[in-house]
């Protein structure tokens, strides 16, 4: 399997564009995640996804970003509209999550650099 | 909620001497402790899990993490360490009661260096 697929690697835009991020999840994992990684904050969740139905967004900073998985192998993390402080790792994750087992490992995608200038 | 703690930012260690990277964690129940690590402008990898009931859990590269339970800790080890270890480190903990679903929470992340 090539694993987490995301796109684009890296993206440049300026405050006010709308930025859409793509992920690609392991064939067969039915849970997804989208993280954010920045100097100041760390690894934060912004949402899950569990058979392709939305669990827990909590972590969505605000209501300019939004997250949809329409089917099982594919997943958008939306900004709309970007603004400087946006800027950061965004990383997708799958997993197989399997209701009366252990808890699986997550499997990352290499992330999506975002640049808000 | 369920939290993890490293205390150290970086962690400096000479090639072929031993290795630990601490963690500490706070849980209401049984933990469910991982630890990942980050090579640079690379994504997550696992390394390895805490089953409830082991002391030492081995994992992937040679690592290894020792579970206490009276000291809350987790902490990650590696009897010789290895120049291609340097990266950052992270320790996670599920957090969440449904067992069917998986949220891990990261903790800060600790950068190690092994000099040559």
């Amino acid at each position: 399997d090539a694993g987490v697929i995301q796109s684009p690697r890296h993206e440049v835009t300026e405050m006010g564009q709308e930025v859409t991020l793509r992920c690609k999840p392991i064939s067969g994992h039915n849970s997804l995640f989208w993280y954010r990684q920045t100097m100041m904050r760390g690894l934060e969740l912004l949402i899950y996804f569990n058979n392709n139905v939305p669990i827990d967004d909590s972590g969505m900073p605000e209501d300019r970003f939004s997250a949809k998985m329409p089917n099982a192998s594919f997943s958008t993390l939306k900004i709309q509209p970007s603004e400087p402080r946006d800027s950061a790792v965004y990383f997708c994750a799958s997993s197989l999550v399997l209701l009366a087992g252990p808890t699986g490992e997550l499997f990352f995608g290499e992330g999506s650099r975002l640049t808000v200038l | 909620a369920q939290s993890v703690a490293q205390p150290e930012d970086q962690v400096n260690v000479a090639e072929g001497n031993p290795l630990t990277v601490k963690c500490t964690y706070s849980v209401s129940g049984n933990p469910y402790l991982f630890w990942y690590v980050q090579y640079p402008n690379r994504g997550l990898q696992f390394l390895l899990q805490y089953i409830t009931g082991d002391t030492l859990v081995k994992g992937s590269y040679g690592f290894e993490a020792e579970f206490n339970k009276s000291q809350t800790s987790f902490h990650l080890k590696k009897p010789s360490a290895l120049v291609s270890d340097s990266a950052l480190y992270f320790c996670a903990v599920r957090d969440g009661v449904n067992t069917g679903f998986q949220k891990l929470v990261f903790g800060t992340g600790t950068r190690l260096l092994v000099s040559p």
